[in-house]
């Protein structure tokens, strides 16, 4: 398996752009979530699914960012518009939650978003 | 009651040296606790993990310390290495499937 992929890898916007990043995955994966992280705030869970539903995404900075997952094998976490204060780096993660024994998640390697 | 605490921030040993992260957490009801390592621009990989049953874990260099009263675990990394610099996260779960992070540490290991 390819494991969690992301894309773009960076990402150097406008303020007031729209920003899409986007997220493929563990195939047969049940759960994906978005994390956000900084230096100063370190990994911020954003939103999580199951099964492509939005369990909790209180975590959601603001109504800026919207989070979908269309089918099992996609999600995409979107920023309209972009401000200066969302640069960060974006991961997605997925797991089984059928393992038993629980394994945890897996990553992906992150999109760095500049936004300028 | 959900909340992992992590400690330090940062850390910098010399080579050869222990490492030593600590986490404490509240909710009695976790069950695993995983740590995670990340390298620059990489997503966090889990690197060991542990289940309240036992009190000490080891894989290689790498041993997780639990207490269980206390409710602390911590990551121990023997004769450390520069190539072991990176960002270390401990992690615990309550029987389902979401990890609560801690803050991070930034390890430096100096040559």
């Amino acid at each position: 398996d390819a494991g969690v992929i992301q894309s773009p890898r960076h990402e150097v916007t406008e303020m007031g752009q729209e920003v899409t990043l986007r997220c493929k995955p563990i195939s047969g994966h049940d759960y994906l979530f978005w994390y956000r992280q900084t230096m100063m705030r370190g990994l911020e869970l954003l939103i999580y699914f199951n099964n492509n539903v939005p369990i909790d995404d209180s975590g959601m900075p603001e109504d800026r960012f919207s989070a979908k997952m269309p089918n099992a094998s996609f999600s995409t976490l979107k920023i309209q518009p972009s401000e200066p204060r969302d640069s960060a780096v974006y991961f997605c993660a997925s797991s089984l939650s059928s393992d038993r024994p629980f394994y945890g998640y897996t990553f992906g390697s992150g999109t760095r978003l500049t936004v300028v | 009651q959900q909340q992992v605490k992590q400690s330090p921030q940062s850390l910098i040993v010399q080579k050869g040296g222990i490492s030593i992260i600590n986490c404490a957490y509240e909710n009695t009801a976790f069950d695993y606790f995983p740590w995670y390592q990340q390298f620059p621009g990489k997503g966090p990989a889990l690197l060991i993990a542990i289940r309240p049953d036992v009190s000490e874990k080891k894989e290689g260099r790498f041993t997780i310390s639990f207490n269980k009263s206390a409710k602390q675990f911590s990551l121990h990394i023997m004769d450390s290495q520069p190539g072991d610099s990176a960002t270390y996260f401990c992690a615990a779960s309550n029987a389902g499937n979401m990890l609560t992070f801690g803050g991070g540490t930034r390890l430096m290991v100096k040559p």
